[in-house]
């Protein structure tokens, strides 16, 4: 079966524009979380949905907000875009919520942004 | 919150050698899975082992959660096996929040 699906792949964004990024996860999968990659603070986690509510939230600023829609797909957004932003976007799925026993979680392959 | 420290942070070998890699947690876990960073930026899932040892090929690793500790083999090294080794676990009452360690990164020489 498809893993999880990530788009787009790979973007450009200028500074103050917003970005809106989209995660598909593993069919049946109801959770989904996010994670923000970049070389000096290494993997972030950014928030964590199921059924459509925000279960967790990582120490992000407001700018930085996401969605979970009736069919698990998820999406994440990121306004009034800054140079620091610059990142590789993951998104991740697992079959319960997470932190359950025996949850095993799988990544997609992930956004790269760039902000110029 | 929970600490998550690997090492080493830069490992190089030749072909064919083995390696250990190790991760160090601060709390206890229910949830910790080694992943493999592809040049392509995605994480592959390698094991899922809050506890007891797993085998898949020449890949095994090793969690001793009452000391805190996980540890993942690689023997009979391939250059295929160069990238980054990232060990990540969610701790008691964290939901879904996986928290990861820095790495290390693997060079296989051939």
């Amino acid at each position: 079966k498809a893993g999880v699906t990530q788009t787009p792949r790979y973007l450009i964004k200028t500074r103050g524009q917003q970005v809106t990024l989209s995660c598909s996860p593993i069919s049946g999968h109801r959770s989904v979380s996010w994670y923000q990659q970049t070389p000096g603070q290494g993997l972030q986690f950014l928030f964590e949905y199921f059924s459509e509510t925000q279960r967790n939230k990582g120490n992000f600023p407001g700018r930085f907000s996401g969605r979970q829609f009736s069919n698990s797909r998820s999406e994440m957004n990121v306004s009034t875009l800054e140079l620091g932003d610059s990142a590789l976007y993951l998104c991740a799925s697992s079959l319960g919520a997470g932190g359950a026993s025996g949850n095993t979680i799988y990544f997609g392959e992930g956004s790269w942004l760039t902000v110029v | 919150g929970i600490q998550v420290e690997q090492s080493p942070p830069d490992l190089i070998l030749q072909e064919g050698a083995n390696s250990t890699l190790r991760c160090n947690f601060s709390d206890s876990v229910n949830n910790l899975q080694w992943f493999h960073q592809n040049p392509w930026g995605q994480l592959i899932n390698l094991f899922y082992i809050p506890s007891g040892t797993k085998q898949n090929g020449r890949l095994s690793a090793t969690t001793v959660a009452t000391e805190r500790y996980s540890l993942l083999y690689i023997s009979s090294s391939q250059t295929t096996d160069s990238g980054v080794y990232f060990c990540a676990v969610i701790a008691y009452n964290q939901g879904g929040k996986l928290i990861f360690g820095q790495g290390t990164e693997l060079s296989v020489k051939p």
